[in-house]
């Protein structure tokens, strides 16, 4: 079976440090991966997308960058975090293989960052 | 660019009642339109979905509607129930490996 892991589940950060978020998929080749944000109260805003090692579409500007190190591994990161940043931060995953539905996405448990 | 609207935000009916969710996308190249629940506190998770080449789909309470001459598509939810109390969203994908939700709709049922 699949699955998902985010880490950390909270994190509370000062205004100008550095971010890193990280996300890993188990039991499953070639995911595309995902990062989105949602800001309190508000929709899944898709930040990045990656559908191989290396490759990242970045869907809105921002002091955020994405990288795929392996197959299986996404990380969300910033140099310098704004308050805007502020959000639950979710990860998620889809394949192409035919036996799974076009594109469902599989979420992570999500990362609650809080800037101050 | 590519967008997809939802209404209403915010919707609350009586227990029993339907609730119906309405959302529009702008890119017409998009073929598949998942429903995702999001319980408080909680990942979303894929409830129903429905490709172009249907119009209509059903799974028990929950239904849904495409119109893609109008780019619009719809979730029904018949005979509600507390457990039914979420944030929906809607979703459009335009690519194979892209997404596009819309902003939620918190659905609340009144006992």
């Amino acid at each position: 079976s699949q699955t998902i892991h985010q880490w950390p589940a909270t994190l509370v950060q000062p205004v100008g440090s550095p971010l890193s978020l990280e996300c890993t998929v188990e039991g499953t080749s070639n995911p595309n991966l995902y990062w989105y944000r949602q800001a309190a109260g508000r929709g899944l805003q898709l930040l990045f997308y990656s559908v191989g090692i290396g490759q990242i579409s970045s869907e809105v500007p921002q002091n955020l960058s994405a990288s795929r190190p392996q197959d299986r591994q996404f990380i969300l990161s910033s140099k310098k975090l704004l308050l805007s940043d502020s959000g639950f931060y979710l990860c998620a995953w889809s394949s192409r293989l035919a036996v799974f539905i076009d594109n469902e996405q599989f979420f992570g448990p999500g990362t609650r960052l809080t800037v101050l | 660019g590519e967008n997809v609207e939802q209404h209403p935000s915010t919707l609350s009916v009586q227990e029993g009642d339907s609730a119906v969710i309405k959302c529009t996308y702008s890119d017409s190249a998009s073929n598949y339109f998942p429903w995702y629940k999001q319980e408080l506190g909680k990942r979303p998770q894929l409830i129903i979905d429905i490709r172009s080449n249907v119009g209509e789909k059903k799974d028990q309470r929950i239904a849904v509607t495409l119109n893609k001459t109008a780019k619009h598509f719809s979730l029904h939810i018949t005979e509600t129930q507390p457990e039914d109390s979420a944030v929906y969203f809607c979703a459009a994908s335009p690519s194979a490996s892209k997404i596009i939700f819309g902003s939620g709709t918190r659905l609340s049922i009144r006992p």
